[in-house]
Parts: C-alpha cells; sequence; structure tokens
C-alpha cells in the first residue's frame, strides 16, 4: 500500500494564482482531513470529509475549497492565492468507527508559497 | 474548548539520555490522547494513542506516555535517546463530534547531541 499520498510536494504560486493540491489514498479510510501547518502552530484544520460527497469546514476554511466524489480521493482548491496560505498543507485519512478515534495517517506534505 | 499545551518550544538532549516532553490538555470529559512524530520534510507518525484502561501507554521506538488526570498531563517519555529520534512532536486531544476532532498542540523540537 501507498498510504495516502500528495501531490505537488512543492510549489511556487504568484498572489491570484489558483491550484489545487492533490490526496489519495489506498486504505480505503472513510474519513479524510486537510490540515495546514504553520510555524510554532501546530496543524489547523481546514476541511474534513466523513465520506464519498460528504465534505465539511474545519477550523479554517476560508480561502480553499474540496470535494470528495470517491473514497481515495480529497483534492484541497485555492482560489485567489494569497500570501497567507502560504504554509504546508498535510492530508490525512483514516477509518473511523462509532465508537472511538482512530488514528490519522499522513501524507508527506505540500509545501506552498505565494509571493 | 480543547486545547493542547506543549511548554517546551525546542529541547536538546545528549545521546543516550532520557527524554521527557511534557503535554497538558484542556477538556472536560475523559480525552482521547496522542503523540506524533514528525521528521524532517515527512508527515506525521503516531507514536502512541490513550483511550482508556492503563494509564501508561507504550508506543514505538521505545516510546511511553503516563496519563495523569489529576494533573491534565499525557508527559512522552524515553529512557534513551539515539541520535534519530531528532524530530517535532505532537501532542493531540481528541474528541469524537461529527467527525474525529483532534487538535495539535503547537509542537516540541527535539535536537540530539552525540
Amino acid at each position: 500500500n501507498a498510504g495516502v499520498t500528495q501531490t505537488p510536494k512543492f510549489r511556487i504560486l504568484k498572489i491570484g494564482q489558483s491550484m489545487t493540491l492533490q490526496c489519495a489514498q489506498d486504505m480505503n479510510h472513510n474519513y479524510m482531513y486537510w490540515y495546514r501547518q504553520d510555524p510554532g502552530m501546530g496543524l489547523k484544520l481546514i476541511y474534513y470529509s466523513v465520506g464519498a460527497g460528504i465534505t465539511d469546514k474545519g477550523e479554517v476554511p476560508n480561502g480553499y475549497n474540496v470535494s470528495r466524489s470517491t473514497t481515495e480521493d480529497f483534492p484541497l482548491r485555492l482560489e485567489l492565492a494569497a500570501p497567507s496560505q502560504t504554509s504546508v498543507y498535510f492530508c490525512a485519512s483514516s477509518y473511523s468507527l462509532a465508537g472511538g478515534i482512530e488514528t490519522q495517517y499522513f501524507g508527506p506534505g505540500t509545501r506552498l508559497l505565494v509571493l | 474548548a480543547q486545547s493542547v499545551t506543549q511548554p517546551d518550544i525546542h529541547i536538546t538532549v545528549s545521546e543516550g539520555a532520557s527524554l521527557e516532553l511534557r503535554c497538558n490538555y484542556s477538556y472536560g470529559a475523559t480525552p482521547y490522547l496522542f503523540w506524533y512524530v514528525q521528521s524532517p520534510g515527512q508527515g506525521l507518525q503516531l507514536l502512541l494513542k490513550y483511550f482508556s484502561g492503563d494509564t501508561l501507554v507504550q508506543g514505538i521506538k521505545g516510546f511511553e506516555a503516563e496519563f495523569k488526570r489529576s494533573q491534565s498531563s499525557f508527559n512522552l517519555r524515553k529512557p534513551s535517546v539515539h541520535w534519530s529520534d531528532a524530530a517535532e512532536y505532537f501532542c493531540a486531544v481528541g474528541e469524537k463530534t461529527s467527525y474525529d476532532k483532534v487538535i495539535f498542540g503547537p509542537g516540541t523540537s527535539l535536537s540530539v547531541i552525540p
């Protein structure tokens, strides 16, 4: 299993440009997440999905959009990139059951620089 | 609201020395608690987790953590640190809501002196 994969690894955007960060998992996990990591701030949840066709906002959703058309893929769309979106983005997935919170598995991250 | 604090931003230890990384949380009920490790340029990897039962939890790579409800703490320990343990360590608290809500602490950066 490849686990959670993310592309690209690194990207430079100009202000106002848009892009899609790709995320895929091959573990048949039902839950998927997008986080951003800023220095000294830990991880902040942008969006999450509890299954194909179901997405919802996390803590910091402004400026982002997501879709989940399949169980495997969970792309993150940045519209009108701003310098404040310079960050490292992590995708994660888990197989969540009703009884508790399961381990989240993380991708290697995408480093985004907006200039 | 849930929150997680990690009082030490950066810690340096000598190889072979013992290690303790501190974590305090704020949560009204019995929490789900996690420790993740992030090596440079990598994603996060789970070291260990606590849901219930024995308050001393064993994890991978020789790490352990102890849940102390009275102190709202979940400190991570290792008796003898290896150079390969140099990384960023994140404590996290989870809550079962409409999704698996996990709040991460700010992280502690560990350096290991040979």
